[in-house]
């Protein structure tokens, strides 16, 4: 099956500056990466995703990169703000029209030092 | 719309007892999925239903049940609790058509088997 590796696990950045994530997949057939953030206590909520025939994608101060020779796709947050600390997962899935069995990395916890 | 909703939010249970977490959706959406979320270990799979009537195993199905009583429910039963299952638990619907099969989290249940 699947197996998506997450790093870093933790990662401290200084308000304003630039905080980059980095997510590997195993399996080459994998077609849709999205990307959770989920705040202590709540449920994970979709920040942003990308499908394999696009290779970046921008909302705002969210980005995602995907790189399917290497099979690694990255989370970049600029220009980042204190409600951006949260713990930020990755996913990844074969896109069945419905049935999206999501394999998710093992987390990275954001800190925005002010 | 309420979204995604799960009962109880909070539970303790007994080694080798029994209980079912239910979930329901009003979104109208096909598919609906069951998570664990263990420290350090990110969302697992554990069982999800493509649409009504259809249930599949995820990733950790040992020592779980579900129901996919109608398109709304999906519920998920621990016949015998053990410690091993002491966990946040979360359960997920996406829609192919409505929702680009992004998948809508409830707000978890915490399960504690002592």
């Amino acid at each position: 099956g699947e197996n998506v590796e997450q790093h870093p696990s933790t990662l401290s950045v200084q308000e304003g500056d630039s905080a980059v994530i980095k997510c590997t997949y195993s399996d080459s057939a994998s077609n849709y990466f999205p990307w959770y953030k989920q705040e202590l206590g709540k449920r994970p909520q979709l920040i942003i995703d990308i499908r394999s025939n696009v290779g970046e994608k921008k909302d705002q101060r969210i980005a995602v990169t995907l790189n399917k020779t290497a099979k690694h796709f990255s989370l970049h947050i600029t220009e980042t703000q204190p409600e951006d600390s949260a713990v930020y997962f990755c996913a990844a899935s074969i896109s069945n029209f419905g049935n999206e069995k999501l394999t998710f990395g093992t987390g990275t916890r954001l800190t925005i030092i002010p | 719309n309420a979204g995604v909703t799960q009962t109880p939010k909070f539970q303790v249970l007994k080694t080798g007892q029994s209980m079912t977490l239910q979930c329901a959706q009003d979104m109208n959406h096909n598919s609906m999925y069951w998570y664990r979320q263990d420290p350090g270990m990110g969302l697992r799979l554990i069982y999800y239903s493509a649409s009504e009537g259809t249930t599949d195993k995820g990733e950790v199905p040992n020592g779980y049940n579900v129901s996919r009583l109608n398109k709304r429910e999906f519920s998920l039963r621990l016949e015998s609790a053990a410690p091993s299952q002491t966990s946040v638990y979360f359960c997920a619907s996406s829609d192919w058509e409505s929702s680009y099969n992004e998948q809508f989290f409830g707000p978890g249940t915490r399960l504690t088997v002592l």
